[in-house]
Order: structure tokens, then C-alpha cells, then sequence
């Protein structure tokens, strides 16, 4: 069965912390995303990646940066943390497909930020 | 742009009972459409996955169906069980990282 592990479940943060949230996923796959999700707002992309090293802006990357120095781990780093980032951070993996440049999704199991 | 209904917000209905949960999408150039269920707290967990070519998947009680030309996927869960109680999210996939969701569909599966 395909993993994806986020390595905390629960954070608590003071206003103007580093945060890090960091991803693992044991399938090889290309691609890897960035989420949050909002109670009436749904999910929405912060980043994605499509191989190592490689990454683009989702649609609301803002205050956030990520990092992907090996092909199973994708890091989402909040540089100071602010208040309207405390949210539900979800970490997803998929194969590169052609022609669809995606496959299946895979979630992990999601961080609940909370910023103070 | 693409959107993504799913109608209604929230479903209550007896343990035992069939049910058809829908999506709706406003662009029919898509490559593939996902559901998930989401428990309280919890990730995304894959329940099917439809490729455009294909009209429907089946994974044990779980049945999904898609309709390009109308814009419309249903997820039938059958003999329905209070373990079938989550929030159940469609996604439209158009692209590596075109993926657009819908708002879900609470469940409650009452025993």
C-alpha cells in the first residue's frame, strides 16, 4: 500500500516561529503537493513538485516556500508563521502520468497547524 | 474555469439503505475524476479513480460512474453501513497540477 507520512499531526506555534512540515512517501512517485484546507473554503494547492528540486506555485503560495531535496520527501516551511496560517496542511503524492501528468492521489493523514 | 458542485452539502439516511452521492463538473476536457472519503481530522483516503476513458469503477460496495459529455459522476455506496459516515470529496484532475475539488458531501449512516 502506498504511504505518505507527515510527521506531525498536531503543532502549536507562536506568531513569527519557523515552521516546518515535512512529507514522506514510499512509492517513488513524481509528484508531490502541498494543501490546506479551511472549513468553507475546501483544499487548496500551495505547492507542487514534479521531480526533485523542481517546484511551482499553487494558488495560494504566499508565505510559505518549499523544499525538495530527495525524490520521497517534500517540505513545506512557513518562515514566520502568522495567525491565518493555522489550518489543516495536507500532504499528497501521485505518479507521473502521460498525458494526464497525474495519477491517483495519495493523502496523508494531515498536520493541524495552530499559530498563536 | 473549472467548478465543482457536489449536491447536497449533508445526507442522513439508515444503516442498510443504497445511496448515490453526486458531483458535478462545469468543463467536460478532463483527464481523470477521483473520490475520497475524509474522516474527522484525518486525511484524504482514495476510494476510486476514473480515467476519461472509462465509464466506471467498482471497488467492493463502492461504484463510480462518470459522464463526460454531462458533466456528471456518482458514487453509489451500497448496503450502506455507520462505518460509511465521512465526508465524501470528488476531484476533477485536468492536468499535473490542474486538480480541482468539490466541497464534499457529509454522510451519516444512522444504525
Amino acid at each position: 500500500d502506498v504511504k505518505v507520512t507527515q510527521s506531525s499531526r498536531y503543532l502549536v506555534k507562536r506568531t513569527g516561529e519557523k515552521v516546518f512540515l515535512e512529507c514522506v512517501q514510499d512509492m517513488d512517485h513524481e509528484n508531490m503537493f502541498w494543501y490546506r484546507q479551511d472549513p468553507g473554503l475546501g483544499l487548496r494547492l500551495i505547492y507542487f513538485s514534479y521531480d526533485v528540486k523542481m517546484k511551482e506555485k499553487g494558488d495560494i503560495p504566499e508565505g510559505y516556500s518549499v523544499s525538495r531535496e530527495k525524490k520521497e520527501r517534500f517540505s513545506l516551511i512557513l518562515e514566520s508563521a502568522s495567525t491565518n496560517q493555522t489550518s489543516m496542511y495536507l500532504c499528497a503524492s501521485s505518479a507521473r502520468m502521460r498525458g494526464a501528468g497525474t495519477g491517483e492521489l495519495f493523502f496523508g493523514e494531515g498536520s493541524r497547524l495552530t499559530v498563536l | 474555469k473549472q467548478e465543482v458542485t457536489q449536491i447536497p452539502a449533508a445526507l442522513s439516511v439508515p444503516e442498510g439503505e443504497n445511496l448515490v452521492l453526486n458531483c458535478s463538473f462545469t468543463d467536460s476536457a478532463i483527464y481523470n475524476l477521483q473520490w475520497f472519503r475524509q474522516d474527522p481530522g484525518k486525511g484524504l483516503t482514495s476510494l476510486l479513480l476514473i480515467q476519461s476513458s472509462q465509464r466506471e469503477q467498482t471497488s467492493g460496495r463502492l461504484n463510480a460512474s462518470l459522464d463526460k459529455s454531462s458533466g456528471r459522476s456518482t458514487l453509489y455506496i451500497a448496503a450502506s453501513q455507520p462505518g460509511d459516515s465521512a465526508t465524501y470529496l470528488c476531484a476533477v484532475i485536468q492536468g499535473a497540477q490542474k486538480l480541482v475539488f468539490g466541497q464534499g458531501t457529509r454522510l451519516t449512516i444512522n444504525p
